[in-house]
């Protein structure tokens, strides 16, 4: 059963306004959610996280809203770029598994000029 | 940007050979992991290492061994390769062992296995 899932396999907007990237999990035992991009023959690099205590991270364009009663996350870029166009992945993690993280299958993001 | 590198970073090889992976670090971060990639799935966990000497499995590790002798090498090993095993394969390293600290990734070998 997975544990992490993201349902958009992908989402195209217009640049300057709002992506909205959505990722729903099903273990409450889970600590911490993270966000990760990627660019086609590269790695996955960090993008933001948030703890399961709080319901709100910001950081610049990103946002990441944690609803728990609903086991569901959300990462908004505002506004979206053309460099924004890439593979998002949701991943989530808890305190006491040696910093393991389950990934969801990833969200292509493309950003129209 | 954290210092990991995958080598080789291509590799293509036949059904039953062995194949061996190499995952190398500058960081001296305590964890490191072995992902596999493929079309449609997110990043699936096939081992982790949490010290020297120190690894377990992940999610998709039938099929796979890994060892770490030293804290900046981790070597991925694919005994008996078959074409389902053909993967774009990623290391990542972490600091800590908890949930919130990111991991950093290379930059991925893709092999084939014909």
């Amino acid at each position: 059963d997975q544990q992490v899932k993201q349902n958009s396999p992908s989402l195209s907007v217009q640049e300057g306004r709002i992506s909205i990237l959505n990722c729903d999990y099903t273990n409450s035992m889970f600590d911490y959610f993270l966000w990760y991009k990627k660019y086609p023959a590269e790695g996955p690099t960090f993008l933001i996280s948030i703890s399961s205590i709080k319901d709100k991270n910001e950081d610049g364009r990103f946002t990441v809203f944690l609803n728990k009663s609903a086991k569901h996350l959300s990462l908004h870029i505002v506004p979206s770029q053309p460099g924004d166009s890439a593979v998002y992945f949701c991943a989530a993690g808890g305190n006491t598994n040696a910093g393991k993280s389950t990934f969801g299958d990833g969200t292509t993001l493309t950003v129209k000029p | 940007d954290a210092g990991i590198t995958q080598s080789p970073r291509h590799k293509v090889t036949e059904t039953g050979t062995p194949v061996t992976l190499r995952c190398h670090q500058t960081e001296n971060h305590r964890y490191m992991y072995w992902y596999r990639q493929d079309p449609g799935h997110g990043l699936r966990l096939i081992h982790y290492s949490y010290g020297v000497k120190d690894t377990d499995k992940g999610e998709v590790s039938d099929g796979y061994s890994v060892s770490r002798s030293k804290t900046e090498d981790f070597l991925l090993t694919l005994e008996s390769a078959t074409s389902s095993q053909t993967s774009v394969y990623f290391c990542a390293i972490s600091e800590g062992g908890i949930g919130n600290q990111p991991q950093h990734f290379g930059d991925g070998t893709r092999l084939s296995i014909l």
